[in-house]
């Protein structure tokens, strides 16, 4: 049964940068067939991507946040992370990793979701 | 805004059917990348509910059905549980600018 647990802080101030880890139980992030991602959700409102990253390290970032967020991968302790800097008020969301299945041709889709974890950016 | 749409609110009685639309445009779901949808309780994460346009995850009761045509697609929810109550999100993807997995504004599902 795969599990996913993001952990971080869940207070960032203004203009600091905000870091998660998501661990991966029961599977492999280095696995091919599968990929890796993040996505988030403010407060009372929809679901926004933020990144992909595949163990060939192809990543992919959403254009609105590319030039402050990093995705990347430790695979010696079965984990990727997030970082988004400069943050804003606007950043406070809940925050989830995902896995990604690669099965379907044309079909780019999260089967796993983590539980989620609150950041809220504050001073 | 959403790059694809979807109705803020649906509602329906128990044991009614009720249709959620998601609609896109030819460089997500025209394009054929295929829809997928979640569900997500209040309070809980997403939960994948269909992928592939049609496709059930082991679990998802056959209630739950999809459908694709076009740019737009569609979730069926046919005899409608109170447990039914929640948002649900299309999903697809988007080659317009870069590589972007793209969410509906989500819809949420009342049982009368």
């Amino acid at each position: 049964q795969l599990q996913l647990q993001e952990s971080g802080p869940g207070l960032v101030k203004p203009s600091e940068t905000l870091s998660l880890t998501c661990t991966v139980s029961g599977g492999s992030v280095s696995s091919s067939n599968n990929y890796w991602a993040w996505i988030r959700q403010p407060p009372g409102k929809g679901l926004e991507w933020i990144g992909s990253f595949y163990h060939s390290g192809n990543t992919y970032y959403n254009p609105s946040l590319k030039s402050r967020v990093t995705i990347s991968l430790d695979t010696s302790k079965n984990q990727f992370s997030l970082k988004l800097s400069s943050v804003t008020a606007a950043d406070t969301a809940v925050f989830y990793c995902a896995r990604g299945d690669t099965a379907l041709v044309s079909s780019y889709y999260f089967d796993s979701w983590g539980q989620g974890t609150l950041v809220t950016v504050s001073s | 805004q959403s790059v694809l749409t979807q109705p803020p609110s649906v509602s329906g009685a128990p044991g009614q059917r009720v249709t959620i639309s998601c609609t896109g445009s030819s460089s997500n779901i025209g394009a054929g990348f295929d829809v997928h949808w979640y569900q997500q309780l209040p309070g809980t994460a997403p939960k994948l509910l269909i992928y592939g346009n049609i496709n059930r995850p082991s679990g998802i009761p056959d209630r739950f059905s999809g459908s694709k045509s076009g740019t737009s697609a569609s979730l069926a929810i046919a005899g409608l549980q109170a447990e039914d109550e929640a948002t649900y999100y299309c999903q697809s993807f988007d080659n317009s600018l870069s590589a972007n997995w793209v969410f509906g504004g989500g819809t949420k599902l009342t049982v009368l």
